[in-house]
């Protein structure tokens, strides 16, 4: 599996847009980028997933490049309950069961 | 809707007694898993049931074992607990197929002394 790496905090002011970078560069064609995230004393929340187009849903965007070694989370207008461990997971399409988290990013928006 | 439902939340164990985390979910899926976080890290899979009446190990199952009881229930047994097993534990669900998410329990935090 590819392995991600992000930066282990960020901050963001509240109502601004929040731009979480996420690395993968040894990406394989048939592995999707994931984005979960934790707030603190809860389990995961799945965000959105995405394969090599842009995704947006009612949480967030999601930018892959073209080349897809990179992908970019967009909260577009944080708020102080989006403080959160964000984790970028690559997942294969043909591995239904094994989601590998790292450390993640830590966003911390403040007022 | 609960989704997925832990219990206890909270346990203290001394070593060596042993101890049966439950787990529950609403939503029919076929697949279930167990995780466990330790602090400052990233959640790692211990076991996972693809479907009832299967079980396999994941990247850290040493110590553990797991029981598919029905569609709904997975739980996760700690035979005789170790210090080094004190984590928060964490119980997710769902659909084999595809790409579908994984919904997560709140967790059970579980010191052993």
């Amino acid at each position: 599996d590819a392995k991600t790496t992000q930066p282990p905090s960020m901050d963001c002011a509240e109502g601004r847009a929040a731009n979480l970078p996420c690395n993968h560069s040894t990406i394989s064609g048939n592995e999707y980028v994931y984005w979960y995230r934790q707030i603190h004393s809860q389990g995961p929340q799945y965000i959105i997933h995405g394969l090599k187009n842009n995704e947006t849903n009612e949480m967030a965007s999601l930018i892959i490049t073209e080349d897809r070694k990179s992908s970019t989370l967009i909260l577009p207008h944080a708020t102080l309950r989006d403080t959160a461990v964000y984790y970028c997971i690559v997942r294969p399409s043909n591995n239904t069961d094994k989601l590998i988290f790292g450390t993640g990013t830590r966003l911390q928006v403040f007022p | 809707n609960a989704g997925v439902t832990q219990t206890p939340k909270f346990q203290v164990l001394k070593t060596g007694q042993s101890m049966t985390l439950q787990c529950a979910q609403d939503m029919n899926h076929n697949s279930m898993y167990w995780y466990r976080q330790d602090p400052g890290m990233g959640l790692r899979l211990i076991y996972y049931s693809a479907s009832e009446g299967t079980t396999d190990k994941g990247e850290v199952p040493n110590g553990y074992n797991v029981s598919r009881l029905n569609k709904r229930e997975f739980s996760l047994r700690l035979e005789s607990a170790a210090p080094s097993q004190t984590s928060v534990y964490f119980c997710a669900s769902s659909e084999p197929w595809g790409l579908q998410p994984q919904h997560f329990g709140d967790g059970t935090r579980l010191s052993i002394l």
